[in-house]
């Protein structure tokens, strides 16, 4: 099946650091995305991994995927106030239009 | 570079009254196109998904319907709205060679009253 869960809220002071968490249930999952939605705005794509990785790293943004236990972060480094947002992960599958199946969201909130 | 847009940005419609949303993409050629709905819970909800002209995938039952009338547009259609298709609206695009990474539009918010 295809379920995907995260924290629904998170405190962060500013330059601090804020790791996002997020479960997931199918293991044929190829990529694994993060999203960034800013208030009444579309996603925007932050970064992605590919499943057969554990890390990747883009400026202040650090990706862990751990695949055995279906478990995948977004660390984000020295945290500002333009971070705060909602974060989606997402989880893509072949075959079928290759359908994203996306998280709840966490709202960050970066607090001065 | 590849944009995608969608438009109105928002919308304010009475129960019962018909809808069209558009959303249409540049720079690039036969791509998938997606349409979410948002709700005020904040999850994303696939509606339709098109991997080409005039091919439209029903996500979930509903009272919406699609429709692809060109490569680079996709249209979320209503004959007549209810109060709960009320939401925010999201067009997405994939290119069909890449990665699967898709790109969101700007999102029209839908009020029906």
């Amino acid at each position: 099946g295809e379920d995907v869960e995260q924290s629904l809220f998170l405190s962060v002071r500013e330059g601090d650091s804020s790791v996002i968490n997020c479960t997931y249930t199918d293991s044929s999952s190829t990529y694994l995305y993060w999203y960034k939605q800013e208030p009444g705005a579309g996603l925007q794509l932050l970064t992605y991994i590919f499943s057969n990785m554990d890390m990747k790293q883009d400026q202040r943004l650090t990706v862990l995927l751990n695949k055995k236990d279906k478990h995948l972060s977004l660390r984000i480094a020295d945290t500002q106030t333009g971070d705060s947002a909602i974060y989606f992960c997402a989880e893509s599958m072949k075959g079928g239009g290759n359908k994203l199946t996306f998280g709840t969201g966490t709202q960050l909130k970066v607090e001065l | 570079s590849q944009t995608i847009h969608q438009w109105p940005a928002t919308l304010v419609q009475p129960v019962g009254s018909p809808l069209s949303l558009e959303c249409t993409v540049e720079g690039t050629s036969n791509p998938n196109l997606y349409w979410y709905r948002q709700a005020a819970g904040r999850g994303l909800q696939l509606l339709f998904y098109s991997v080409g002209i005039g091919q439209i995938s029903s996500e979930v039952p509903q009272n919406l319907s699609a429709s692809r009338p060109q490569d680079r547009q996709f249209i979320l259609s209503s004959k007549k709205l209810l109060l709960s298709d009320s939401g925010f609206y999201l067009c997405a695009w994939r290119e069909l060679a890449g990665k699967e990474t898709q790109y969101f539009g700007p999102g029209t918010r839908l009020l029906v009253l």
